[in-house]
């Protein structure tokens, strides 16, 4: 029973389209991420939420909208792909500040 | 703003031989720093999370310890083996966000 699930895993698409990443946990936690990791490796935050509210946008386009159902799902849709925005995308959650994160397999996005 | 630094960023060694990472933060204010492991193409595994009024957490071959007033983490990996290569990342938890370094890439030779 996977406890943070993503869909889909892997995603090719043209440039200038519209996508969504679906996220849900089943761990019963208030606070969940997405986080971007770059063909460097690199992971950085885009987007945290506590209960439903956002509470960190890391500097993303505005192209980039999380939306959040409820507390075990975090959904993030792309409006007019880039290039720039192939990389493997992240989902976590955590039951607020003081626990550890545990994330997602993650999906690797194409743009082409 | 939390910048985290991983030293070094690959090592290489014998099958046996003890595993030391470093990991730096800049903001102490942290409310937990955690280990994950990640292998090639997959996600992100935990290994250990020390709260930040811990000084250290074991799990089997694992240690990692913590010193918040400096700014450190060590993992130290005992008596390693091949299937301990992978990239191990130390990650900073402030105010629901976690900061990440860039990793220490491992390869233990058989």
């Amino acid at each position: 029973d996977t406890a943070v699930s993503q869909t889909p895993k892997y995603l090719v698409t043209q440039m200038g389209n519209d996508k969504s990443i679906k996220c849900e946990q089943n761990l019963g936690h208030d606070t969940m991420y997405w986080y971007k990791q770059d063909s460097k490796k690199f992971l950085k935050i885009m987007f945290s939420y506590n209960n439903k509210e956002l509470i960190i946008n890391e500097t993303v386009p505005n192209r980039f909208s999380p939306k959040s159902p409820d507390k075990a799902h975090l959904n993030l849709h792309i409006n007019s792909l880039e290039l720039g925005d192939s990389a493997v995308y992240f989902c976590a959650s955590s039951q607020g500040r003081w626990r550890g994160a545990f994330f997602g397999q993650g999906t690797r996005l194409t743009v082409v | 703003k939390q910048e985290v630094t991983q030293i070094p960023a690959a090592l290489s060694v014998p099958e046996g031989e003890n595993l030391v990472l470093n990991c730096s933060f800049t903001d102490s204010a942290i409310y937990n720093l955690q280990w994950f492991r990640q292998d090639p193409g997959k996600g992100l595994t935990s290994l250990l999370l020390i709260q930040s009024s811990q000084r250290e957490q074991t799990s089997g071959r694992l240690n990692a310890s913590l010193d918040k007033s400096s700014g450190r983490s060590t993992l130290y990996i005992a008596a390693s083996q091949p299937g301990d290569s992978a990239t191990y990342l130390c990650a900073a938890h402030n105010d629901y966000k976690l900061s990440f370094g860039a990793g220490t890439t491992v390869t233990v030779r058989a």
